[in-house]
């Protein structure tokens, strides 16, 4: 069975482009996350989709971060103008519910962001 | 407050012997789950050991347990038998109101990068 894909692996931008994330969640699975781990910490989830519905973004900087999941399967998250503090690595995980009890979350290889 | 809390930034240990790493969380929930995840070099995360609030017993999966002292409010993982793969950053996780009723969310701690030499 296919894990979670993300692309590109690697992106480097300077402070206020724009740039966008892609995620294929393990196939058949509900619940798609999209976190970001700076340097040094531990991952924080940004949004949290079931099927297509957002069920959780109170930590996404909506003034620059969108994140959508077009029928309920890939995602994509952008950042738009980027600041040289969205530099870290922004993994997407999925699970098969909704992601409650002993559900286990499954990551990707994750896209590392650099910007100058 | 921190939810998670893991104190020790870096450990050694030497191949073959047992290396335990602390994790302590805080939660006025009852009902909650545990995680332990490693992360290689590579970035992906990878899921080693579940823990439930309400379980009886430790958990435990190969190599990796789970020492869960509830009333401590910790969940320390203990790998036996280290293995130089084993060398990578752990994280300690929490989901709250793990009864069901909730999306899920994760909470994680800082990491704690352990090396283990030849």
């Amino acid at each position: 069975e296919a894990g979670v894909a993300q692309s590109p692996r690697y992106k480097i931008i300077e402070k206020r482009q724009s740039v966008a994330f892609w995620c294929n969640p393990i196939s058949g699975h509900a619940t798609l996350y999209w976190y970001q781990q700076i340097l040094g910490q531990g991952p924080k989830l940004l949004i949290q989709f079931q099927n297509n519905g957002v069920v959780d973004d109170s930590q996404l900087p909506k003034d620059r971060f969108s994140a959508e999941r077009l029928k309920g399967v890939d995602s994509t998250l952008k950042i738009q103008p980027a600041k040289l503090e969205d530099s870290a690595v922004y993994l997407c995980a999925s699970s098969a519910g909704r992601g409650a009890g002993s559900e286990t979350q499954y990551f990707g290889p994750g896209t590392r962001l650099l910007v100058l | 407050a921190q939810k998670i809390t893991q104190t020790q930034p870096g450990m050694f240990v030497q191949e073959k012997e047992a290396v335990t790493l602390d994790c302590t969380y805080d939660t006025s929930d009852q009902s909650y789950g545990l995680f332990w995840y490693k992360q290689p070099s590579s970035g992906e995360m990878i899921f080693l050991i579940y823990q439930g609030s309400y379980d009886e017993q430790n958990a435990t999966e190969g190599r990796y347990s789970l020492n869960f002292q509830k009333a401590r409010k910790s969940a320390n993982l203990v790998i036996s038998a280290s293995q130089l793969g084993d060398s990578a950053m752990y994280f300690c996780a929490m989901r709250e109101n793990a009864g069901g009723t909730s999306y899920g969310k994760l909470t994680f701690g800082q990491g704690t990068i352990l090396t283990v030499h030849p």
